[in-house]
């Protein structure tokens, strides 16, 4: 079984309906992420969690929510989709080392398209 | 400037030669080097790591780092089709106050051609 899921893996919604993407994981990591991936544009960050209770900011939240309902569990929501959202969502995990994080593992990504 | 930055490509080389792979940074404070390999419509997986300056060897993989000139350089011997993929450069830098950063470059297309 893969150590990091995400669900959907496909998703085509409509402007202003509400999204959720969920992302779980085995590995037993603190530290959870969800990125978006847009041509050209790279891996950008949007939320990260270093634990259950704790939740930050990336450089693109604008837009997104997430929740982080236990250690292996961490969902992204798009409250009311717009079409400019449309891109690949990865989720990943780390561990955390000696104060900092360790490699990132990624989930397989979502593809989400809102028209 | 970009904070990480590398040539889009494509990058094309013949099957059995050596592939190299460039990547810049702006932060000097950067502390954490690593290259991950994506096919296309999949995730990013970690090839190498590297921390301190030098070269990192693994398998046919090379990690390069030169601090002082803020550079990373992949290097991929014995190229094979199966390399064929993009390859994101991404840089961790940690604050004074224990905030950390990794910031993912755009990625090279790397084509071997057989």
């Amino acid at each position: 079984d893969a150590d990091v899921t995400q669900t959907p893996r496909n998703r085509i919604t409509k402007t202003g309906k509400r999204i959720m993407l969920e992302c779980s994981q085995t590995k037993g990591h603190d530290r959870m992420y969800w990125y978006r991936q847009d041509p050209g544009l790279g891996l950008r960050l949007i939320y990260y969690s270093f634990d259950v209770k704790d939740i930050n900011k990336g450089e693109i939240s604008d837009g997104y929510s997430v929740s982080r309902q236990a250690q292996a569990k961490f969902s992204l929501s798009l409250e009311s989709a717009i079409p400019n959202q449309t891109a690949l969502y990865f989720c990943a995990t780390s561990e955390e080392l000696a104060g900092v994080s360790d490699t990132q593992y990624f989930g397989p990504g979502t593809r989400l398209t809102v028209l | 400037q970009k904070e990480v930055e590398q040539n889009s490509g494509p990058l094309s080389v013949p099957e059995g030669a050596i592939a190299s792979l460039n990547c810049t940074y702006s932060d000097r404070g950067s502390q954490s080097f690593f290259w991950y390999r994506q096919y296309s419509g999949k995730s990013p997986e970690l090839i190498m790591s590297i921390y301190s300056n030098g070269d990192k060897e693994d398998g046919r993989f090379t990690a390069q780092l030169n601090k002082a000139s803020q550079y990373v350089s992949l290097l991929i011997r014995d190229s094979q089709p199966s390399d064929s993929a993009t390859y994101l450069c991404a840089v961790r830098v940690i604050s004074n106050f224990g905030n950390e950063k990794l910031t993912f470059g755009t990625g090279t297309r790397l084509t071997i051609i057989p």
